[in-house]
């Protein structure tokens, strides 16, 4: 059964801080690794990761993910209360049959 | 408009009454999907469809039925409401590629969601 965990659970920081969210799973056949963001409202996508050692970038964020020891994080530099949200990891299993599995998520709070 | 849409997004019902939770995308992606989300268990997976009269089940889809005669369409049908279907219902559309590297392929894309709570 593929497996997905997330830590910390959640986390509470002021704003200025700097986070690492951590994510590892277990999947047959690996194809991609996702990351999304939830509000208080429908996940939206953040990064996906398919290689190990690439850094994907987007302003504050980045994400890596290393394939050998089958983890990813998520850093976020200079955290603002707009980054409150819980993060959540995804991994796609490849093949016929597709299936992506959700791990349970990180709620972050940044508090001013 | 263009995207996804859920409809109704808040639905209070009765224990045994039927009830439809309705999706449509605007991007004739192949994939669609409905997971629910519980505190404490994230999302999961319900029922998902690759095309057209092709549908398959995912980790939880005891109590619920699907049916896609349209590309477009992916309604989520609950035939007899119980309390622990009580949830948040979220619809979701991709395209799914062997080589994710494809542009938007295989990021799926999320509904509103569809608040419903079974008394």
């Amino acid at each position: 059964e593929d497996k997905v965990v997330q830590s910390p659970l959640s986390l509470v920081v002021h704003e200025g801080d700097t986070v690492t969210l951590n994510c590892s799973y277990e999947v047959t056949n690996f194809r991609s690794l996702l990351w999304y963001k939830q509000e208080k409202k429908a996940p939206t996508f953040l990064f996906m990761l398919t290689s190990s050692g690439i850094e994907k970038k987007s302003g504050r964020l980045s994400s890596i993910l290393d394939k050998k020891e089958l983890f990813s994080i998520l850093n976020i530099t200079a955290t603002q209360t707009g980054d409150s949200a819980v993060y959540l990891c995804a991994v796609e299993r490849g093949g016929s049959n597709y299936k992506l599995t959700f791990g349970k998520g990180t709620l972050l709070t940044v508090n001013p | 408009d263009a995207g996804i849409t859920q409809s109704p997004r808040y639905k209070i019902t009765e224990t045994g009454r039927q009830v439809t939770l309705m999706c449509h995308q605007t991007w004739s992606h192949s994939y669609m999907f409905w997971y629910r989300q519980d505190l404490g268990h994230g999302l999961r997976l319900i029922y998902y469809s690759a095309a057209a009269d092709i549908t398959d089940k995912g980790e939880v889809p005891d109590g619920y039925v699907v049916s896609r005669s349209k590309t477009e369409n992916f309604p989520l049908t609950l035939e007899s409401a119980t309390r622990s279907q009580t949830s948040v219902y979220f619809c979701a559309s991709s395209e799914i590629r062997a080589r994710p590297q494809v542009s938007g392929a295989n990021v799926l894309t999320f509904g509103a969601g569809s608040r419903l709570t079974v008394l």
